[in-house]
């Protein structure tokens, strides 16, 4: 029930179109739902997250996608460059303060010219 | 964004010796740290929630006699592996949350360190 399933564990985008990575979760006590961005040899940096009061968070080109009743949100990224290259992870956890994140698989990013 | 550091960024020792990994909230103040370890290509995985004051609690199947984690400070936790072997070899990651009401982060946000990648011979 912790789990959080990320789907495709690799992409390739072309320069200019849209990413799009999916998640899924079980657990119905999580209650924010953050996406990491990983570069190789780095840590992850929190790139936007999303409470399920809200169907849709957007920050730039980065946009949240949230559908409470499925259990299910996306990451789309649009106007994809080759600088998003990367790993990105979904991740929730409860809303309290101090709770554990439970991350997903990873999604490995190429966006090519 | 908050600041958290790392140290040492990467080390190599020797089979059967231990490494000390620090973590530090640089412009805040974090009661709660968390340890994680990252193999190649793999997703993060929490070894250890670490609290201010108080013992660490450790997620099944992680020897907290191997990883011993100290949090001495409201900006300080270690993570020593002990009689460290090859199979510890890994990129280690830890990340604090500030203090509610301090006006860093938003929604209980987390900031994660940059890593350490340990290399065990």
């Amino acid at each position: 029930q912790q789990q959080v399933k990320q789907s495709p564990q690799s992409l390739i985008v072309q320069k200019g179109g849209i990413s799009i990575i999916n998640c899924a979760y079980e657990n119905t006590a999580f209650d924010y739902f953050p996406w990491y961005q990983q570069f190789p040899g780095k840590g992850p940096a929190l790139l936007i997250a999303i409470r399920p009061d809200v169907s849709e968070k957007k920050e730039g080109r980065f946009t949240i996608s949230f559908n409470k009743s499925a259990k299910q949100f996306s990451l789309h990224i649009m106007d994809s460059q080759p600088g998003d290259s990367a790993t990105y992870f979904c991740a929730a956890r409860g809303f309290f303060g101090n709770e554990k994140l439970t991350f997903g698989t990873g999604t490995r990013l190429t966006i090519i010219p | 964004g908050a600041v958290v550091s790392q140290h040492p960024s990467w080390v190599i020792c020797k089979s059967g010796t231990s490494v000390k990994i620090e973590c530090r909230s640089l412009d805040f103040q974090a009661t709660t740290m968390f340890w994680y370890r990252q193999f190649p290509k793999q997703s993060l995985m929490l070894m250890a929630t670490s609290n201010e004051g108080s013992k660490a609690t450790y997620e099944q199947g992680v020897e907290k006699d191997k990883f011993l984690i100290n949090h001495a400070s409201l900006t300080l936790s270690t993570l020593t592996v002990t009689s460290a072997h090859p199979e510890d070899s890994s990129f280690y990651i830890c990340s604090a949350e500030p203090l509610p009401g301090t006006g860093r982060g938003v929604d209980n946000e987390q900031f994660f360190g940059p890593g350490t990648r340990l290399t065990v011979l």
